[in-house]
């Protein structure tokens, strides 16, 4: 199966700089990468995802990157706001007949320091 | 505009009950899904379903059985709940094609005492 590893588990930048979440992925057969935001108390929520025909993807100040040679994938976010602060995951699925599971990281906790 | 609705947002179980949580997606998902949350260990998948009445083993799936009768509804049970078991539970639906990623539900916390 897939194993998906995030680092790092902690992240605290100052408002205003960047924030880079990285992730590997274990079977080169994966083909979908999404990144989900967990803020505290609510459910996770799908805010970019990539496929692997494609290198790299950017929504306003969020981008995430991808190097299937490498087999990693990392999140972006520029010009961070308190509002940033949350936990992230990213997953990685393999294509299968009948379901397509994600495996997820472990999650990176990102606290945006005013 | 809720699409993935958990039937409770807190419980509190005894060892040893039969435990039942639910969930109800109003997306015509053909995927279902239940993970459980912990600090430390991220998103870990106990069961999985891709169309009614099939269902999968995810990577931890002892202590959990599930049951998903109509194509909108997957039950998760825990047979006789033990401490170990309190957790964050997480549903989650996808259409077949699950290259659009998961719809998560708001998650139960669980409480075995």
């Amino acid at each position: 199966g897939e194993n998906v590893e995030q680092h790092p588990s902690t992240l605290s930048v100052q408002e205003g700089d960047s924030a880079v979440i990285k992730c590997t992925y274990s079977d080169s057969a994966s083909n979908y990468f999404p990144w989900y935001k967990q803020e505290l108390g609510k459910r996770p929520q799908l805010i970019i995802d990539i496929r692997s025909n494609v290198g790299e993807k950017k929504d306003q100040r969020i981008a995430v990157t991808l190097n299937k040679t490498a087999k990693h994938f990392s999140l972006h976010i520029t010009e961070t706001q308190p509002e940033d602060s949350a936990v992230y995951f990213c997953a990685a699925t393999l294509p299968g007949a009948g379901s397509y599971q994600l495996t997820f990281g472990k999650g990176t906790k990102l606290s945006v320091i005013p | 505009d809720v699409k993935v609705t958990q039937s409770s947002r807190y419980l509190v179980k005894r060892t040893g009950e039969k435990v039942f949580l639910e969930c109800v997606q109003d997306m015509d998902h053909e995927n279902m899904f239940w993970y459980r949350q912990d600090p430390g260990l991220g998103l870990r998948l106990i069961y999985f379903s891709y169309d009614v009445k099939m269902k999968e083993k995810g990577d931890i799936p002892e202590g959990y059985s599930v049951s998903r009768e109509k194509k909108e509804r997957f039950s998760l049970i825990l047979e006789s709940a033990s401490t170990n078991q309190t957790s964050m539970y997480l549903c989650a639906s996808s259409p077949e094609d699950g290259n659009y990623g998961y719809t998560f539900g708001s998650g139960t916390r669980l409480t075995v005492v």
